[in-house]
């Protein structure tokens, strides 16, 4: 049983650009969470997706993004990149919303230059 | 509002010997309380939980935690640390009604030989 897969492991953007992250979450599970964490810092919370629609969000600009499909994977899309952008992004996945209990992905190392 | 507090940011215990992590929270009510780790290039694993009842909670890897109303506090302790131990340590919180997390900043676990 495969756990929580992020793609891809690493990224490298420039300034202004847009990007795409992607998660698959563990089968059977129907939430996933996005968070970031800045070097040295715990993961930030940046949104939830639960049927397709984003249920709860923390304190993050529109630039950021999210899509979630009907297989339950989910997008992470970040427009107009900062430098300030550069973190490790983690998907996190559970199975309903009062399980409490996440799983998290790898995460994607992004580098923003 | 909401925040969790681990005011050791790097600790060096030897091989052998007892850990303690600490852990403080500020919060309106009784939170989810969570402890994960995090090994270099790894997402977070979960270490143990606390929603209610004995406060005193057994988790992974031979960890435990307790919490403490009057204090705030959700301290991680361990009897005898092992090389492998060595990692980040994040305290966490939720709310009892979503998923949204709080992390603290982290504490990283060397392990002397």
């Amino acid at each position: 049983d495969a756990g929580v897969t992020q793609s891809p492991t690493h990224l490298i953007k420039t300034r202004g650009q847009q990007v795409t992250l992607r998660c698959s979450p563990k089968s059977g599970h129907d939430t996933v969470s996005w968070y970031q964490q800045a070097l040295g810092q715990g993961p930030q919370f940046i949104f939830q997706y639960y049927e397709e629609e984003e249920r709860q969000r923390g304190n993050f600009p529109d630039r950021f993004s999210g899509h979630q499909f009907p297989n339950y994977s989910s997008e992470l899309n970040v427009n107009a990149l900062l430098l300030g952008d550069s973190a490790l992004y983690l998907c996190a996945s559970s199975l309903d919303r009062a399980d409490e209990k996440l799983f998290f992905g790898s995460g994607t190392q992004l580098s923003v230059l | 509002a909401q925040s969790v507090t681990q005011p050791d940011i790097h600790i060096t215990v030897s091989e052998g010997a007892s850990l303690e992590l600490r852990c403080n929270y500020s919060y309106g009510a009784t939170p989810y309380l969570f402890w994960y780790v995090q090994s270099p290039g790894q997402g977070l694993q979960l270490l143990l939980k606390y929603f209610s009842g004995d406060t005193l909670v057994q988790g992974i890897k031979g960890f435990e935690a307790e919490f403490k109303r009057s204090q705030s506090s959700f301290n991680l302790r361990k009897p005898s640390v092992h090389w492998s131990d060595a990692a980040e340590y994040f305290c966490a919180v939720a709310p009892r009604e979503a998923s949204k997390i709080i992390f603290g900043s982290g504490t990283r676990l060397s392990i002397r030989p």
